[in-house]
Parts: structure tokens; sequence; C-alpha cells
């Protein structure tokens, strides 16, 4: 049973414009929510986490909004650059151990 | 610093064979661990250990198994290999503080005919 979901394969985005890239997770016990960037070829590297005492965390043009109630979180990416395209996996993390999501592939077009 | 280094990148195997994964990291970070991705299944994880001599397993650990001697390598070990375990490997590792912001090495990927 996947604890976290991200039910997007994929997005495409213009430049200069916003991607938002979700995440559902099932587990109430997750106390830690975080999103990774990968390129091809290269291993995941972290981007922006976010406690789950908190709703919103922003750090530059990356903006990471959690809603609790709803077992959602969102990553926003303000503006997008063509830089941005990688694959975009949410993670969640309970006891030492993280669950990842699928990856959304974010595609940021000129 | 070099970070986490994996050894081989690629590497194709034989159903039965053994081999070891290698993993090192020089940050002095007591948390390490073992992913597998796969398409459309994300990272997955298979063992983790939150210091030297201690070892836990994660969501798929069987068919492989681990241990860590030294703060510094955290080998990752195929006894008989399956064409199952056909993926790419990440190791990583993290302070204990922050466990979660996990540094990632470049991959290993692995195939078994």
């Amino acid at each position: 049973d996947q604890q976290v979901k991200q039910n997007s394969p994929s997005l495409s985005v213009q430049e200069g414009r916003i991607s938002i890239l979700n995440c559902d997770y099932t587990n109430s016990m997750f106390d830690y929510f975080l999103w990774y960037k990968k390129y091809p070829a290269e291993g995941p590297t972290f981007l922006i986490s976010i406690s789950s005492i908190k709703d919103k965390n922003e750090d530059g043009r990356f903006t990471v909004f959690l809603n609790k109630s709803a077992k959602h979180l969102s990553l926003h990416i303000v503006p997008s650059q063509p830089g941005d395209s990688a694959v975009y996996f949410c993670a969640a993390s309970v006891g030492g151990k993280l669950i990842f999501g699928q990856g959304t592939e974010l595609s940021v077009k000129p | 610093n070099a970070g986490v280094t994996q050894t081989p990148k690629f590497q194709v195997l034989k159903t039965g064979q053994s081999m070891t994964l290698q993993c090192a990291q020089d940050m002095n970070h007591e948390y390490m661990s073992w992913y597998r991705q796969d398409p459309g299944m994300g990272l997955r994880l298979i063992h983790y250990s939150v210091g030297a001599g201690i070892t836990d397993q994660g969501e798929v650990p069987n068919g492989y198994n681990v241990s860590r001697s030294t703060t510094e390598d955290f080998p990752l070990r195929l006894l008989s290999a399956a064409p199952s375990q056909t993926s790419v490997y990440f190791c990583a590792s993290s302070s204990s503080g922050r466990y979660n912001e996990q540094f990632f090495g470049p991959g290993t990927r692995l195939t078994v005919l």
C-alpha cells in the first residue's frame, strides 16, 4: 500500500509561470515532509522540507504547503525556469525512515 | 569532500550470483541508507543504519544484507541475485540531527539476467 502518492507522472509548464507539484499521504504519524529533485543519471538532491506542525515553508522560488486535514502537500515553484526540469519526489518521514512518492517529471519550456 | 560515493556505476549479474555494492561517505554522517528506484515506484528503502554496528530493515529488505562496521562505509550485499533485483540503487547519508535531509550518491545501475 503506497503511503505517499504523487498522482501526476508528468507536468509541463511555460518558463516564468508557476509550477505546482502535488503529493498525498495516508499515514497521520508522518512528522516531516520533504521534496527532492533528481536529474537523469544523478542521485536525488534535497530541496525543501516542512515540519508536520507547520503549514508553509518558503525558500527562494520554492514554497511547500501542508494541509494536514486533507493529508496533502504541494510544492510551488515561482517563477519556473528551464533548469527546474527534473523529476521531483515528495517524501515523508516516520521513525527514522523516509517514504517516497513515485515522482513527477517537470518539464519547463522556454 | 567527495560526499557519498558508490561503486560500481554499472553491473550485470547472472541469476544466482552474489555481489556487494559499495557505499562510502566522508562527511562523518551517522545515518546511512540504501534505496532502490524502479519505474513508477519511486525510491524504496531497503536497509538503513543509525550508526556503526546498528542496522535495521526498510520497506523491501528481502534478498539484501547490510553491515556497518565503520561510520564511513555501508555495503549492500546481494547473496543470490534475482531478475527482480534489477534496479538502480542509491546510497544516502545524513547527520543524526537532520536525518531527513539526506545526501545521495550517484547510483549503481544493476541488471540481473
